[in-house]
């Protein structure tokens, strides 16, 4: 099956520690992209890749870094400069050739930093 | 920020037809307007998008006015599982930089109740 995974599910961390956040796509697509989402809020993006070694900083992207070696790949680190790190992260990819086009995403992983 | 405005909740009774207004009185010609829905704790689905005509597809129809400054996003059935937050977008057709980019506001929860 075609689609986009993330794991964990759920990831706890002690505060100090970076943790990274895997995203995986088989679906081909170019563009890939990381949003964060705090309780009653929408998305907001962290991070985003319209082709492979190559990406560019979103809204807040203080606090955070990837990398995109691969085109199927593209995780996140959560270091411990960003402050307020627990939150619900969704990656998504797109083919980013077409336009319009839309997102997909993967089903989430939830960040607890205690 | 979101280029937006929708009601923060709705209701409606299973089986019948779900009607979820958007204003985007700022929508300029190069933009489409598109739907997604997040089921709790799920990454966003794709539901539909248009720029200025009316579209349906097996999910749901975007019914978008003639000055575009409006859109109703129209699920014909809805069940218990349509129960959801359902975001409406203005996305950049052009593509490169940060156009392009979907800006998420907080959307409006719609409750299907038996």
């Amino acid at each position: 099956d075609g689609g986009i995974t993330q794991s964990p599910k759920y990831l706890f961390r002690k505060e100090g520690q970076n943790v990274t956040l895997s995203c995986e796509q088989n679906l081909n697509h170019d563009a890939m992209y990381w949003y964060r989402q705090d309780p009653g809020q929408g998305l907001r993006l962290i991070y985003y890749s319209q082709i492979v070694n190559d990406f560019q900083k979103g809204d807040i992207a203080e606090g955070y870094s990837v990398s995109r070696e691969k085109k199927e790949s593209f995780p996140l680190t959560v270091t411990s400069a960003q402050k307020n790190p627990t939150a619900f992260y969704l990656c998504a990819s797109s083919p980013a050739r077409t336009v319009p086009y839309e997102q997909y995403f993967g089903p989430g992983t939830r960040l607890t930093v205690t | 920020d979101a280029k937006t405005t929708q009601p923060t909740s709705m209701d409606c009774a299973e089986g019948r037809a779900a009607n979820l207004p958007c204003n985007h009185s700022t929508i300029s010609g190069n933009e489409y307007v598109y739907w997604y829905r997040q089921i709790h704790s799920q990454g966003p689905q794709y539901i539909i998008h248009g720029l200025k005509n009316n579209e349906t597809n097996e999910m749901a129809s975007l019914i978008i006015t003639e000055d575009r400054k409006s859109s109703t996003l129209i699920l014909p059935h809805a069940t218990l599982r349509d129960t959801a937050v359902y975001y409406c977008i203005v996305r950049s057709v052009i593509y490169g930089g940060s156009q392009g980019n979907l800006i998420f506001g907080k959307g409006t929860k719609l409750s299907v109740k038996p």
